[in-house]
């Protein structure tokens, strides 16, 4: 079975401060893969997505995510942090595979970031 | 807005009370899941209706059902719920297709047990 793994945590960052998150996956076919964020006390959201084509993608808010297939990652990035992006991040991966549960989501456990003003 | 609406947002039961949790979409999405997220864990799936073939994740409690009368709704009854199942309980839908698949999530609804 696949697995995604966020090493980090928990990230304090000071506002400003450049972010990268980390993202790893274990499957050795064609995936998707998410980035979703969870603000304190509202739901999930989509915050970016690659499906094919160019490996950099852009999100809202100033995020972007570079698959590099080689590594099996799926890093997160942003220039600088505001204090509104204190939240929890959510690394996802869906493998393109025929049969049950090709189209199901694996998470990862998340990392909590924390951008003090 | 097409979108994902979960009913209640906030559920308090008893132990071993039974509790139905309910989700509805306008996205006319063919495929519903039910997620269970603790505090600061990932979202674990619990189970999936793909039209109306249910797919029941392997280490999914028995305590747990789905019913998905129509494409729009689908419900998570928790039949006799323990103390251990209070949690955000996540509904999401997507269209799935051969190339992509994108889940949306609906706000969730927090359950607790006492």
């Amino acid at each position: 079975a696949q697995s995604v793994s966020q090493h980090n945590h928990h990230v304090i960052l000071s506002e400003a401060a450049s972010l990268e998150l980390g993202c790893n996956y274990s499957y050795g076919g064609t995936v998707n893969l998410f980035w979703y964020v969870q603000y304190p006390g509202q739901h999930l959201q989509l915050l970016l997505k690659y499906f094919s084509g160019d490996p950099l993608v852009k999100g809202i808010k100033g995020f972007e995510a570079e698959f590099i297939k080689s590594k099996f990652s799926f890093n997160l990035r942003k220039p600088s942090v505001q204090w509104s992006d204190t939240a929890e991040y959510f690394c996802a991966v869906n493998p393109l595979k025929s049969g049950a549960g090709s189209y199901q989501l694996t998470f990862g456990k998340g990392t909590k970031l924390s951008v003090i003003p | 807005d097409a979108m994902v609406i979960q009913n209640p947002r906030y559920q308090v039961t008893q132990f071993g009370k039974p509790v139905t949790l309910s989700c509805s979409q306008t996205l006319n999405h063919n495929v519903m899941y039910w997620y269970q997220q603790k505090s600061s864990q990932a979202p674990k799936l619990l189970f999936h209706y793909y039209d109306k073939d249910f797919n029941n994740e392997a280490d999914t409690p028995d305590n747990f059902q789905s019913r998905r009368p129509n494409t729009s709704f689908c419900f998570l009854d928790i039949r006799s719920p323990g103390l251990g199942d209070a949690a955000m309980y996540l509904c999401a839908t997507s269209r799935v297709s051969s190339s992509y698949n994108e889940q949306f999530f609906g706000p969730g609804t927090r359950l607790t047990v006492l």
